[in-house]
């Protein structure tokens, strides 16, 4: 049973365009949330997080939403810039849990010059 | 910067063989995880350590074993590595408590 859900496998975008990649998750003790980025040959690096208090949290160019009534985040990138191609996992965990994180399948961004 | 070092980036090795692939963090970490990556298949969790001599199983942890005799070590243990165990294997850190884990290089192992 798969609880976090990325449901489109890949995704191409103009450079200078907005990237949005989305997340579904089906367990309600999940609390908070995460996405991570994966350059091939790369482990992953954490990118931005977000706590359940909280339906937004921007760092720089990255946005995250969440919505918990429809247990879905979102991750928007503006402007998408080609060094943004990557893979992109979202993540999620549940208080208590060891810091054990609940990995979706991953999205493939690519970014068009 | 906290550093999450594996010690191959590619290793081959023969079905049958036992394989070793070792973790080591710098920043004090309880926590260590090991995780397989696989085409279409995301993050896996094998098995995860929330303190020394401590371990817990993953999701797909037949076939694994794992070992932290010291808070900054994590082995992977493959006894008699298979075929299907081909695959990215990656190791990961955080502190108690807190959700960012912080991911070394990964090792890419083929079994032939």
């Amino acid at each position: 049973d798969q609880q976090v859900k990325q449901n489109s496998p890949s995704l191409s975008v103009q450079e200078g365009r907005i990237s949005i990649l989305n997340c579904d998750y089906t367990n309600s003790m999940f609390d908070y949330f995460l996405w991570y980025k994966k350059y091939p040959a790369e482990g992953p690096t954490f990118l931005i997080s977000i706590s359940s208090i909280k339906d937004k949290n921007e760092d720089g160019r990255f946005t995250v939403f969440l919505n918990k009534s429809a247990k879905h985040l979102s991750l928007h990138i503006v402007p998408s810039q080609p060094g943004d191609s990557a893979v992109y996992f979202c993540a999620a965990s549940a208080t208590g849990a060891n810091s054990k994180l609940t990995f979706g399948k991953g999205i493939t961004l690519s970014v068009r010059p | 910067d906290v550093k999450v070092t594996q010690s191959s980036r590619y290793l081959v090795k023969r079905t049958g063989e036992k394989v070793f692939l070792e973790c080591v963090q710098d920043m004090d970490h309880e926590n260590m995880f090991w995780y397989r990556q696989d085409p279409g298949l995301g993050l896996r969790l094998i098995y995860f350590s929330y303190d020394v001599k401590m371990k817990e199983k993953g999701d797909i942890p037949e076939g694994y074993s794992v070992s932290r005799e010291k808070k900054e070590r994590f082995s992977l243990i493959l006894e008699s590595a298979s075929t299907n165990q081909t695959s990215m294997y990656l190791c990961a850190s955080s502190f108690n408590n807190k959700n960012i884990q912080y991911f070394g290089a990964g090792t890419r192992l083929s079994v032939l």
